[in-house]
């Protein structure tokens, strides 16, 4: 079975400050893939990344970064030097290899307080 | 423009009101799907397609009907709603490496 948690369900930071965002998942599979999409107030879900479970390297785009990391089966998000155009609701998902279900978190809403 | 397009984007209606939201793709991707977002609960996959004329259920798929008779289309039906299907709906097709691309979203309330 497949479960991601998002413990954090809401935070607020400062602009300028940086954020992490957590997600821990559990599956059975060893092959599997890692997303997070962002669910801005207009409502659409955007991808933002995906990770598969081979990879292990940390990526960085622009001001978000990912920390994927197996051995506590974590893939957390990071936002360097927020701004408010990042207030949203992110949502980290999982799938399987070969499942065709895309199990997502609860979703952490984050505000960038100006 | 690569999208998924959901019609309509809002919509209200009351119980027992036959009502479908209809789901189209244009990136001719194969497998399709369907969720509802709830507060505190994320989202739930409701059917997915693997292609055409190939469905099967997601996590909460009581209520709701569908069918894929087209590659880029998969509409969802709500053959006799009740105010506990009122949700935040959205319709994904998946990529070639694994992710899945959303729909606008539809509002629904079923009074």
């Amino acid at each position: 079975a497949q479960k991601v948690t998002q413990a954090q369900t809401e935070i607020s930071v400062v602009e300028k400050e940086d954020v992490t965002l957590d997600c821990v998942y559990e599956t059975r599979d060893t092959t599997y893939y890692l997303f997070w999409y962002k669910q801005p107030p207009s409502g659409e879900l955007v991808f933002l990344i995906r990770r598969n479970s081979f990879d292990e390297q940390n990526e960085i785009s622009g001001r978000y970064s990912w920390n994927f990391q197996k051995s506590t089966s974590s893939f957390n998000f990071t936002i360097t030097a927020s701004q408010v155009v990042d207030s949203a609701v992110y949502f980290c998902a999982l799938t399987d290899f070969g499942n065709e279900k895309l199990t997502f978190g609860t979703g952490t809403r984050l505000t960038i307080i100006p | 423009e690569a999208q998924v397009t959901q019609n309509p984007r809002y919509l209200i209606t009351v119980t027992g009101k036959k009502l479908t939201v209809t789901c189209s793709q244009n990136m001719n991707h194969e497998y399709m799907s369907w969720y509802r977002q709830d507060p505190g609960l994320g989202l739930r996959q409701i059917y997915y397609s693997m292609n055409v004329e190939v469905t099967d259920k997601g996590d909460v798929p009581e209520g709701y009907k569908v069918s894929r008779k087209e590659k880029r289309n998969f509409p969802l039906i709500l053959e006799s709603p009740s105010p506990n299907q009122t949700s935040l709906y959205f319709c994904a097709s998946k990529g070639d490496y694994n992710e899945q691309f959303f729909g606008p979203g539809t509002r629904l309330t079923v009074l």
